[in-house]
């Protein structure tokens, strides 16, 4: 069993939906959680940074974390058609641990 | 602006050549991470750099070496490359003090023919 699970998709959604991506762990000592967006061809790229429990917001994002239920969601409201990518969930048990990586979601936002 | 290049973008190189992946940052972090990218397995570590003259080995670094000769620079080197180490690799860095979050290059597309 991988230590991150993450669903690969492909999720299509229409314009301006809200979208819920979700990753599940299996290691209780994670303390930081990421989320990273890459575009096709392209390198990951920060979306949003988290650390502990609870909820982070940053314009159109929100990141979630739950770690009684070691669980995190990446929600994306209003989404537009240059947020499709691929959506990678990251997490490591401390600021200078190796990060662990999901296999990432692909998201396809149509006009 | 502070950035991290990699080069090449792309290289097709031969079955048993010696090849070096070039990484290139200019923020001055002291941590930074190589990594290759495969359908089906998301990013995989391959070796990282806590500092100058300091490697250690990831999950996937059987035929890679790296060095660390100052701060900037962390070239990956394939001793005799294979044809399963065709891949995109990445090359990512983050601050020693911080919370952790890596930077990524924009990757080197390399195939082993």
């Amino acid at each position: 069993q991988k230590e991150v699970e993450q669903d690969p998709g492909p999720l299509s959604v229409p314009e301006g939906a809200i979208v819920s991506l979700n990753c599940t762990y299996s290691n209780s000592a994670f303390q930081y959680f990421m989320w990273y967006r890459q575009y096709s061809r392209k390198g990951p790229e920060l979306l949003m940074y988290t650390y502990s429990s609870g909820n982070k917001e940053d314009g159109r994002f929100t990141a979630q974390v739950d770690k009684s239920s070691k669980y995190i969601s990446l929600f994306i409201r209003d989404s537009q058609p240059s947020d499709s990518a691929t959506y990678l969930c990251a997490m490591s048990r401390g600021n200078t641990d190796k990060l662990i990586f999901g296999t990432g979601t692909r998201l396809q936002v149509f006009p | 602006d502070a950035e991290i290049t990699q080069s090449p973008r792309h290289k097709i190189t031969e079955t048993g050549r010696q090849v070096t992946l070039a990484c290139h940052q200019t923020w001055n972090h002291n941590n930074m991470f190589w990594y290759r990218q495969d359908l089906g397995h998301g990013l995989r570590l391959i070796h990282y750099s806590y500092g100058v003259q300091d490697t250690n080995k990831g999950e996937v670094s059987d035929g890679y070496s790296v060095s660390r000769s100052n701060t900037e620079d962390l070239p990956l080197t394939l001793e005799s490359a294979a044809s399963s180490q065709t891949s995109v690799y990445f090359c990512a860095s983050s601050e020693r003090d911080g919370g952790g979050e890596q930077y990524f290059g924009p990757g080197t597309r390399l195939t082993v023919t």
